[in-house]
């Protein structure tokens, strides 16, 4: 059974930094491109990156590019986003998702449960 | 630009059946679309791939009440015999050039 579940989250202040965590299991994680979508409170979903199975493409949102960063652990079967200069609009619960295959770019066929992001002072 | 349009909400009787709308932007009528459903206080769930030939894939354990199709920039779920736990929202994602799009989602209301 596929499972991610993503570690982290708390509460920042404005022009801070914060690392959350995505660990999986129930599958060949360097098989998988990963991806990081977040949802602030009561609005819809948003995606903010992708990374390939080998980590070496990523692909960014406009609203977090330069800003944020994707990395993955292939060693851990752990899915990272380091999140610097962080705004009041980062505000969110953060998802990982795992792709239906290799591709970078395209469906999620599993989720997890998230991890909240507080930006406030 | 790609985009996907969802109405926000959508109602229909225990029992019933429904079908949910998400519409392609112009210039994408040929792109295949994922619906992903996301129930109160949870994280989503994928329920299905629909193509531009109507044709769909669903995702594991997800019941025979959920089909897709599909009619020009349109891509559709249909949700048959309507049950309590459907009460959710309904996502639509597409993907391309380097980017994953979302609708705005639609709020489904089981009467």
């Amino acid at each position: 059974e596929v499972q991610l579940l993503e570690s982290g989250g708390g509460l920042v202040q404005p022009g801070g930094s914060l690392r959350v965590s995505c660990s999986a299991s129930g599958f060949t994680f360097s098989n998988y491109a990963m991806n990081w979508v977040r949802q602030a409170p009561g609005k819809g979903l948003e995606w903010v990156s992708s990374i390939s199975g080998s980590g070496g493409t990523t692909y960014y949102a406009d609203s977090v590019k330069g800003r944020f960063t994707i990395s993955r652990d292939n060693s851990k079967n752990t899915l990272y986003l380091q999140m610097n200069s962080l705004r009041a609009e980062d505000t969110a619960v953060y998802y990982c998702a795992k792709n239906i295959g290799q591709a970078v770019i395209e469906y999620f066929q599993h989720w997890g449960q998230g991890t909240l992001v507080t930006v406030s002072s | 630009q790609l985009m996907l349009t969802q109405s926000p909400s959508a109602s229909a009787s225990l029992g019933a059946s429904v079908k949910l709308t998400c519409t392609l932007s112009s210039g994408h009528r040929n792109y295949a679309i994922a619906w992903h459903q996301q129930q109160p206080e949870k994280g989503p769930r994928y329920l299905m791939k629909v193509n531009s030939d109507g044709s769909h894939s669903k995702g594991d354990g997800i019941p025979d009440r959920f089909s897709g199709s599909s009619s020009g920039a349109e891509r559709y779920v249909t949700i048959s015999s309507l049950q309590s736990e459907d009460e959710a929202d309904y996502y639509c994602q597409t993907w391309g050039n380097g980017i994953v799009v979302f609708g705005g989602g639609t709020k489904l209301t089981v009467l």
